[in-house]
């Protein structure tokens, strides 16, 4: 099976700009997450989709926000950027069995974003 | 907010050596993940361990649990120099899939 693939991998962006970056899950994964990783806060979680509804969102502004297609596709996208969304978003895809179980998350390579 | 606290923060080892990292964490968990991430790219799965299960192995890796304790440990054996990378602990406690990672052990092992 392929893995999850994000694109674009590389992005740079001005202040106030904004931006919409992509996650591919694996084949038949339902669960999308989205994650930032910055060196400062370390790893932190976005927000999750599963089948194309918001199923958790983590503590972040609403400049952040998410979508999941029919295919399980994901996009995020963040809006009026600031020089701290610098950083490199993650988004992992996983299959859980039902709404209410965990399964191991795979991630994808990331995007990094340069907001200058 | 980090729920999970890694220790130690950095580790330097000889090839052939063990490694152990263990992590802490605040609130109950449905299970506990490690992960490696190399240079800053993306995370790869290691290992998954239950709230109910108390010690697991994959290969070179052992992951132990302490619920009681709010605490993991994820021993590498016989260390590589690719093993050389970051270790994040990450935990999921509730109906999503929501993880919480620590902030991770950056694991360097000389040839």
């Amino acid at each position: 099976k392929a893995g999850v693939t994000q694109t674009p991998r590389y992005l740079i962006k001005t202040r106030g700009q904004q931006v919409t970056l992509s996650c591919s899950p694996i084949s038949g994964h339902r669960s999308v997450s989205w994650y930032q990783q910055t060196p400062g806060q370390g790893l932190q979680f976005l927000f999750e989709y599963f089948s194309e509804t918001q199923r958790n969102k983590g503590n972040f502004p609403g400049r952040f926000s998410g979508r999941q297609f029919s295919n399980s596709r994901s996009e995020m996208n963040v809006s009026t950027l600031e020089l701290g969304d610098s950083a490199l978003y993650l988004c992992a895809s996983s299959s859980p069995r039902g709404l209410h179980s965990q399964e191991t998350q795979y991630f994808g390579p990331g995007t990094r974003l340069l907001v200058l | 907010s980090q729920q999970g606290e890694e220790d130690p923060q950095a580790l330097s080892i000889q090839e052939g050596e063990n490694a152990t990292m263990n992590c802490s964490y605040k609130t109950s968990i449905n299970n506990l993940q490690w992960y490696r991430q190399n240079s800053g790219r993306g995370l790869v799965h290691l290992i998954l361990i239950r709230s109910n299960e108390r010690e697991k192995h994959s290969g070179r890796l052992r992951v132990t649990l302490d619920t009681s304790k709010k605490s993991s440990s994820l021993l590498i054996t016989a260390s590589r120099a690719a093993d050389t990378a970051s270790y994040f602990c990450a935990t999921a406690n509730n109906a999503g899939n929501m993880l919480t990672f620590g902030g991770g052990t950056r694991l360097m092992v000389k040839p």
